[in-house]
């Protein structure tokens, strides 16, 4: 089975760009769709990013996702940062058994 | 509109055993994929099972494999999660979500196990 890698944490100010990525140890991140789920504290997940580079109606278009084989990685892509995005983002994709592989999430601090 | 409720949790003595229950509305439950998803206390994410439409393709994660067991009952619209010899690694909040193609677009808020003597 693989991993998918993620930054413990990221800061930056509002207004400002961030990029989270999420490296998969083996086999190719091209292999299967990868979906970013954005939890806030005491809160269930929910969807900004599916199938790599899809946003969900409701989410922003502050909010972008995109692969990159050469590295074998995924990322996500917060512009024009508010304080209400600061939340634990975790990446995640498929195995070959159709089983899902969550990323350890990466805290987003907007200072 | 579509809601998905967790119950079933509560505090069990380590080998123990406990049934979580997602009930599903708003939508055709017949017609999706349903997971489990658990999130230890301060941990992340964990994909525990998931099952198909008609119950005959489950997955589970290896660390759950002979011990958990999911299901479902369509004409209930509602979603199982059997728990046996139970450990306390198992302890953490349990959430049913429902999968729309590879995507868990809609996620209960989940049902508190804790695992502990």
């Amino acid at each position: 089975n693989f991993m998918l890698t993620q930054p413990h944490s990221v800061s930056e100010s509002p207004g400002k760009t961030i990029t989270i990525s999420c490296t998969r140890s083996s086999g190719s991140i091209a292999s299967n769709y990868v979906q970013w789920y954005q939890q806030r504290p005491g809160s269930a997940p929910t969807t900004v990013i599916y199938e790599d580079n899809q946003r969900p109606s409701g989410v922003p278009d502050r909010f972008s996702g995109s692969i990159d084989s050469s590295s074998n990685s995924a990322s996500l892509t917060i512009s024009g940062l508010k304080t209400e995005d600061e939340a634990d983002y975790y990446c995640q994709s498929y195995d070959s058994s159709n089983h899902g592989v969550f990323g350890g999430g990466t805290k987003l601090t907007v200072l | 509109e579509v809601q998905l409720v967790e119950s079933g949790g509560g505090l069990v003595q380590p080998g123990g055993s406990l049934r979580l229950s997602c009930a599903a509305s708003g939508f055709t439950f017949s017609s999706y994929w349903m997971t489990w998803v658990r999130q230890a206390p301060g941990k992340g994410l964990e994909w525990v099972a998931n099952i198909n439409q008609d119950g005959s393709e489950k997955y589970y994660v290896d660390s759950v494999k002979g011990r958990f067991t999911i299901s479902r009952d369509n004409a209930k619209n509602s979603l199982y999660l059997q728990m046996n010899s139970l450990r306390a690694e198992d302890t953490a909040v349990y959430y049913c979500a429902r999968l729309r193609g590879l995507d868990l677009d809609y996620w209960g808020q989940g049902t508190l196990v804790t695992v502990s003597s």
